[in-house]
């Protein structure tokens, strides 16, 4: 079965700082590849997904991410972070298999970002 | 149109009785999937209903179940329940199903189970 590891469990950054959140998985096959954000007192949300194509994908608020095959990552970015950026971020991944399999999410990493 | 809504959203329960949480999706999913959110251990996948059948469960134990109705709601349930089932338990429908193309899943706000 897939897993999914994401490296930090918290992250401390000032506004402007940039940000780079670590997730790797262990699937070896075709994979489909999501972060989901909760912001404080909300509901998980999508904030970008991978399916095929560009392996650089860009979602809402500014973030990005890049999907590299030979290192089984997906990693999450943002030039410059700014206070309404404090959530915690969820990797999770989908493998692409004869039948449904479920989607799995990482462990999750919690972003503080301090003035 | 309305979002996902979960139901109880908070609830008390002794070791040994039994719970049953209640998920109505967003009005045309036919996905419905349930994880357990704990602080260590993130989001724990529990089972998937596509179209009143189960799709995928997770590694939990049989205490753990779920059902769909032909209106896409869905229950869970957990049996004889212990100290560690304690945790936030979030609801998500999708169109389709999870994780696919058209699989974004769209979460409720959780029912929050302790056990004491």
């Amino acid at each position: 079965a897939q897993s999914v590891s994401q490296h930090n469990h918290h992250v401390i950054l000032s506004e402007a700082a940039s940000l780079e959140l670590g997730c790797n998985y262990s699937y070896g096959g075709t994979v489909n590849l999501f972060w989901y954000v909760q912001y404080p007192g909300q509901h998980l949300q999508l904030l970008l997904k991978y399916f095929s194509g560009d392996p650089l994908v860009k979602g809402i608020k500014g973030f990005e991410a890049e999907f590299i095959k030979s290192k089984f990552s997906f990693n999450l970015r943002k030039p410059s972070v700014q206070w309404s950026d404090t959530a915690e971020y969820f990797c999770a991944v989908n493998a692409q298999l004869r039948g449904n399999t479920p989607l799995v999410f990482g462990k999750g990493t919690r972003l503080s970002v301090i003035a | 149109k309305a979002g996902v809504t979960q139901t109880p959203r908070y609830l008390i329960k002794t070791r040994g009785q039994q719970v049953t949480l209640s998920c109505s999706p967003i009005s045309g999913h036919r996905s419905v999937s349930w994880y357990q959110q704990t602080p260590g251990q993130g989001l724990q996948f529990l089972f998937e209903y596509f179209s009143e059948t189960q799709r995928n469960k997770g590694n939990f134990p049989g205490r753990f179940s779920g059902r769909q109705f032909s209106n896409s709601r869905s229950e869970m349930n957990v049996s004889t329940l212990e100290l560690g089932d304690s945790a936030l338990y979030l609801c998500a429908s999708s169109a389709g199903l999870a994780g696919m193309v058209d699989g974004e899943l769209f979460f409720g706000e959780g029912s929050r189970l302790t056990v004491l």
